[in-house]
């Protein structure tokens, strides 16, 4: 069965540390994973995608097939990067499933 | 670009009223809407998938007869959420989805739409 698991509810870090969202996934193709992310107030957008291998907003996240995960890693922490992760896999038909979320708190 | 839009944004409406929702792509055309619901503190739960001119396709446990949805333009596509009922009170959220050609936006990439808060009393 297609799955998402993000563990954390939620992550407190202070501005300047490293943070990392963790998020495992199952799925019995070849999966297409993403990061979205929701700031206060605004709608869901998109942040990473596995396929492009960029960094965005100083972000990366590297897909591990043998371990079935899809981390969201950024050195150092800003105030502005607080707000709601959510990982997500796509199946073959482009239907996003999503994780539970993990909300990210960087305290000054 | 890849703007979507929903409309309204906040609706209240009384037990057993119908109430539609709108989502548009404003500089795309969109040949897949997605339709997700949000509950308070928890993830989006795929509702269903809508392609322009075919019926929609309903996920697992999700009453296509109390949630219509219609897409009948590439750019259009709709929720009626019918003879609603206070547990139907949820945040509702579309996407939408280009062709991926002939697009200057859009392409594979799924753009959300605000969401649509609908309380039901």
């Amino acid at each position: 069965a297609q799955r998402v698991t993000q563990p954390e509810k939620l992550l407190s870090v202070f501005k300047g540390a490293p943070v990392e969202l963790k998020c495992n996934y199952s799925y019995s193709g070849s999966p297409e994973l993403f990061w979205y992310v929701q700031y206060s107030r605004q709608r869901l957008q998109l942040l990473l995608r596995h396929i492009s291998r960029e960094s965005i907003k100083g972000f990366t996240a590297d897909l591990n097939k043998g371990e079935t995960s899809f981390h969201l890693k950024k050195p150092f922490a800003q105030e502005e990067d607080s707000a709601m992760y959510y990982c997500a896999l796509s199946d073959s038909w482009g239907k996003l499933q999503f994780g539970a979320g993990t909300q990210v708190v960087v305290t000054p | 670009g890849a703007v979507v839009s929903q409309h309204p944004s906040w609706v209240i409406c009384k037990s057993g009223t119908s109430v539609k929702i709108e989502c548009r792509s404003l500089d795309f055309q969109a040949t897949t809407m997605f339709w997700y619901r949000q509950f308070p503190k928890q993830s989006l739960m795929l509702m269903a998938t809508s392609n322009e001119g075919s019926k929609a396709t309903y996920e697992q446990g999700v009453e296509k007869d109390k949630f219509l949805i219609n897409h009948a333009s590439l750019t259009l596509s709709t929720l009626t959420v019918t003879s609603a009922h206070p547990e139907d009170s949820s945040f509702y959220i579309c996407s939408a989805r280009g062709s991926g050609q002939g697009n200057t936006w859009g392409g594979y990439e799924q753009y959300f739409g605000p969401g649509t808060r609908l309380t039901v009393t």
